[in-house]
């Protein structure tokens, strides 16, 4: 079945360093959705990409999803405190599925 | 988000036992989800739901059953529970169009002794 791989599993970073972290997928997807979950909250929609070779950006925020549509990345530039918390990719299958299966998702910490 | 409510957000129950979990939307969305939440795994899928009456197994599915006889609610039942589903749950739903985002409720945080 489909798998989705996200590396790190852990990030420490000082305060205004950059983290990016890398989610594979086992089959190509037809979408891939980004979440970021607070320490002790609920996931929470971050962003979306469906083409293949996408970028889009969010303020210090830039996500790309691969070319072969099986990969994509997420890139926090100069990260700052609030960015704390555990970032999942979700990726949707091309076989008409409607069940996204997430990453095992990056915890970043940010020290001051 | 206050469309999506969960309950209990904390439970504790003793192995063998029947325990369910409610989820409820206000939104009618089509689609609602369960997943489970365990360090070093992510979240992993249980059982989906594309509608009413029309529901499917996830990733993980053993050693539970769901239903979903009205659009809004859909319950997830541990038949007897045991240890190993010691975990945080979130219920998730979507509206129907593809490429909606899913909306998660709060968490039910169920400990299995």
């Amino acid at each position: 079945g489909q798998q989705v791989m996200q590396i790190p599993q852990y990030q420490h970073v000082q305060e205004g360093e950059d983290f990016t972290t890398y989610c594979n997928s086992s089959t190509t997807l037809s979408n891939i959705q980004w979440y970021k979950q607070r320490p002790g909250g609920h996931p929470v929609f971050l962003i979306q990409l469906v083409k293949s070779g996408e970028v889009k950006k969010q303020k210090r925020l830039t996500f790309q999803f691969g070319e072969a549509k099986k990969n994509s990345s997420l890139h926090i530039t100069a990260t700052q405190t609030t960015d704390v918390g555990t970032y999942f990719c979700a990726g949707l299958g091309t076989s008409g599925t409607y069940k996204y299966i997430f990453g095992t998702g990056t915890r970043l910490k940010v020290l001051a | 988000d206050a469309g999506i409510t969960q309950s209990p957000r904390y439970k504790i129950t003793e192995t063998g036992r029947q325990v369910t979990l409610m989820c409820h939307q206000t939104w009618s969305h089509s689609y609602m989800f369960w997943y489970r939440q365990d360090l070093g795994h992510g979240l992993r899928l249980i059982y989906y739901s594309a509608a009413a009456d029309i529901t499917d197994k996830g990733e993980v599915p053993d050693g539970y059953v769901v239903s979903r006889s009205k659009t809004e609610n859909f319950p997830l039942t541990l038949e007897s529970a045991t240890r190993s589903q010691t975990s945080v749950y979130f219920c998730a739903s979507r509206a129907g169009t593809l490429n909606s985002p899913l909306h998660f409720g709060n968490g039910t945080r169920l400990t299995v002794t």
